[in-house]
C-alpha cells in the first residue's frame, strides 16, 4: 500500500545467520508492527512500536529484536535464522488515535 | 488477553450461493472488530470494521458483518459470492492493552468459489 514499504520482499538465508527485515513508512505514524503469517495460524504478533526507540514483545518475539531509531524506519532482525522462522513477515502501521491499520506487501523469508 | 476464532477452516460454494463466516472473540473491554481479506499472493486488504453504533456493518465488495455482543460474534456475510471472492478471509479485534492497542487475529477461513 502507499505509505508503506518491506524490504526486500523475498530472501532465502541459511541457518544460523542473521536477517534483517525494513519496514519504512512515509506517513509519520506512531505506531508499527511486525507479524509473521504461517497457515493455519494466521497472523501472530511478534513486536510492535509506540515511538521512537519504544518497542514491546507481541506473542511470538521468541528469537526476534526489533529497533526503530527514527519514525520512518521499523527493523526486524532474526538473530539466528532457524527453519521455522521460514514464514511471510507482514509489517503494519497505524496513526494516534485512530483504529485503522495500513499493512505493507510482505516479506517472504525461507530458511534453508 | 484478547483472542480470535474462526471456526471454519476451508469454505467451498458454488457461485452465487450465500456465504456466513463465523468469528467470535474474547475480550472483556471495548473492542474493535475488523475483517480483512487476502487474495492469492497478495497482502491483507479491509473489508470492514465496527467501532461503534449500528451493529450491522457493509463494507467493499458487497460484504457485511454484523456485531453481536452478547455472543460476542462478528460474521461475515455475503449474499451472492462470486469466483473472484477466492481468498482467505480473517476476522481481527483490536484491544486497548499496555503500551499501545494491537490487532489480534483468527486463524483465518479459506473460502473457494467454484463455477
Amino acid at each position: 500500500d502507499a505509505g508503506i514499504t518491506q524490504s526486500p520482499r523475498h530472501k532465502v538465508t541459511e541457518t544460523g545467520t542473521p536477517v534483517t527485515l525494513r519496514c519504512h513508512q512515509t506517513e509519520n505514524h506512531r505506531y508499527m508492527y511486525w507479524y509473521r503469517q504461517d497457515p493455519g495460524h494466521g497472523l501472530r504478533l511478534i513486536h510492535y512500536s509506540y515511538g521512537v526507540k519504544d518497542t514491546d514483545k507481541g506473542e511470538v518475539s521468541d528469537g526476534y529484536s526489533v529497533s526503530r531509531s527514527k519514525t520512518e524506519d521499523f527493523l526486524l532482525t532474526l538473530e539466528s535464522a532457524t527453519s521455522s522462522q521460514t514464514s511471510v513477515y507482514f509489517c503494519a502501521i497505524r496513526g494516534q488515535g485512530s483504529y485503522g491499520y495500513t499493512f505493507g506487501s510482505g516479506t517472504r523469508l525461507t530458511v534453508v | 488477553a484478547q483472542s480470535v476464532s474462526q471456526h471454519n477452516h476451508h469454505v467451498i460454494l458454488s457461485e452465487a450461493a450465500s456465504l456466513e463466516l463465523g468469528c467470535n472473540y474474547s475480550y472483556g473491554g471495548t473492542v474493535n472488530l475488523f475483517w480483512y481479506v487476502q487474495y492469492p499472493g497478495q497482502h491483507l486488504q479491509l473489508l470492514l470494521k465496527y467501532f461503534s453504533g449500528d451493529p450491522l456493518v457493509k463494507g467493499i465488495k458487497g460484504f457485511e458483518a454484523e456485531f453481536i455482543k452478547s455472543k460476542f460474534s462478528f460474521n461475515l456475510r455475503k449474499p451472492s459470492v462470486q469466483w473472484s471472492d477466492t481468498a482467505e478471509y480473517f476476522c481481527a479485534v483490536n484491544a486497548d492493552t499496555g503500551t499501545a492497542s494491537k490487532l489480534t487475529f483468527g486463524t483465518g477461513t479459506r473460502l473457494q468459489v467454484t463455477l
